[in-house]
């Protein structure tokens, strides 16, 4: 079946450090990629999707590139900041039939120290 | 631009009770709708999926049932809940099916 994968359940960083959170998946057919960030005691809010191979996405200084080869959209930031902290999903979405069907990782939760 | 409402905010409920949730959409005509379930600390796990009044697909059997009364609402139910029923409720909509998903900010649930 199809399935994402993150690698860090909990990554700990300071303010201005560089982020990377790593994103692998697993689909039969050619998904589209998204990042969610959720905050405590809140829904999911999107971030940004990626479509096709090579695309980049971004949002809020926050990128990851959609690389088929590798089958993953490792999310990145160059500087972090504590309103960062959060726990990141990653998602697959694939249109089977009717209704899109989204698949989450398992979340990666960041802390920012300041 | 569209909003997401869900309600009630949060619940407190007794094991074998009934439960309803609602969810409503403005400012999009026809959003297909979903429903996710997240346990604390987890993933978000889809529940149900609908794509046109009163038709609603269901994606993993939990002893729950959804509907879809009007074009802009979902509701989430059981006539006997389970301590496993505990966690966050979450409603999403999107423009159709290879769009992305807007998350409501979800009903937290709590069977004791």
């Amino acid at each position: 079946g199809d399935s994402v994968t993150q690698t860090e359940g909990q990554v700990a960083l300071s303010e201005e450090d560089f982020l990377t959170i790593h994103c692998n998946y697993s689909a039969s057919g050619y998904p589209a990629l998204f990042w969610y960030v959720q905050y405590p005691g809140e829904g999911p809010q999107f971030l940004f999707r990626a479509s096709r191979d090579k695309e980049k996405g971004s949002s809020r200084g926050f990128e990851a590139t959609y690389d088929k080869g590798t089958t993953s959209f490792h999310l990145r930031k160059a500087s972090v900041q504590e309103s960062d902290s959060a726990v990141y999903y990653c998602a697959l979405g694939l249109n089977n039939n009717a209704g899109a069907k989204l698949t989450f990782g398992g979340g990666t939760r960041l802390t920012v120290r300041p | 631009a569209q909003t997401i409402h869900q309600w009630p905010v949060a619940e407190i409920k007794a094991v074998g009770s009934p439960l309803s949730l609602g969810c409503t959409i403005k400012g999009k005509s026809s959003p297909n709708l979903y429903w996710y379930w997240q346990a604390t600390g987890g993933t978000l796990q889809q529940l149900f999926y609908s794509i046109t009044v009163g038709q609603v697909e269901s994606v993993v059997q939990l002893n729950l049932s959804a509907s879809r009364p009007k074009d802009d609402q979902f509701i989430l139910s059981t006539e006997k809940l389970l301590l496993s029923h505990s966690g966050f409720y979450l409603c999403a909509w999107s423009g159709g099916n290879a769009e992305t998903l807007y998350f409501g900010s979800g009903t937290r649930l709590t069977v004791l």
